[in-house]
């Protein structure tokens, strides 16, 4: 049961363009969703989260983007850099519940 | 310590043996979370502990799983007689969230088993 779906399992873009992954949910009760970058061998760390009251908000070169009523949120990168190489994962949750999506590997090339 | 600890990092065991997985989690937070990152899989949640309430065990895979939390602090995860299917990075989190305020989990490094 996915409630969350990142369908593009690899995205690579070159150094100063914009990065925008993106990310589907089906469960209307999720009210948070994160967005978390995992670097081999280390675990997820946190990046930037957006509240279901939101459509948008932005922290340096990283902005998430909400549609609430396509069920759909992105993260964009600019400019992408070649450290922000790296497997993005998105989540989403209500309450307690906190679901991931499979993740998509970003790829900056210098 | 700062961060979320994990042990072992690795783990490599035989077909049918057990294994115990350790978390210590970043002090004070009260919420601990595992889940496991399969080959090519994205996160799968397994439990949830929040300070004294019954755990969320909805995640489990099966009956050979089972994870316990000893005094709000530490926790392991058990994994009976594996299978090789079991491989998988097993990831620990934890958070200072309480009832529905969220906040973002502070993951460790993960063990990753291997099952030969």
């Amino acid at each position: 049961d996915q409630q969350v779906k990142q369908n593009s399992p690899s995205l690579s873009v070159q150094e100063g363009r914009i990065s925008i992954l993106n990310c589907d949910y089906t469960n209307s009760m999720f009210d948070y969703f994160l967005w978390y970058k995992k670097y081999p061998a280390e675990g997820p760390t946190f990046l930037i989260s957006i509240s279901s009251i939101k459509d948008k908000n932005e922290d340096g070169r990283f902005t998430v983007f909400l549609n609430k009523s396509a069920k759909h949120l992105s993260l964009h990168i600019v400019p992408s850099q070649p450290g922000d190489s790296a497997v993005y994962f998105c989540a989403a949750s209500y309450g307690n519940d906190m679901r991931f999506g499979a993740g998509t590997r970003l790829t900056v090339k210098p | 310590g700062a961060g979320v600890s994990q042990s072992p990092s690795n783990k490599v065991t035989e077909k049918g043996k057990d294994v115990e997985l350790r978390c210590d989690p970043i002090s004070g937070h009260t919420a601990l979370y595992w889940y496991r990152q399969s080959l090519g899989q994205g996160l799968e949640f397994l439990i949830y502990f929040q300070g004294n309430s019954a755990p969320d065990k909805s995640g489990l895979p099966s009956d050979r799983f089972s994870a316990e939390r000893t005094g709000g602090s530490v926790s392991t995860l058990t994994i009976q007689r594996t299978q090789q299917e079991d491989s998988a990075v097993y990831l620990c989190a934890s958070s200072s969230h309480t009832g529905s305020y969220n906040s973002p989990l502070h993951f460790g490094n993960g063990t990753r088993l291997t099952v030969t």
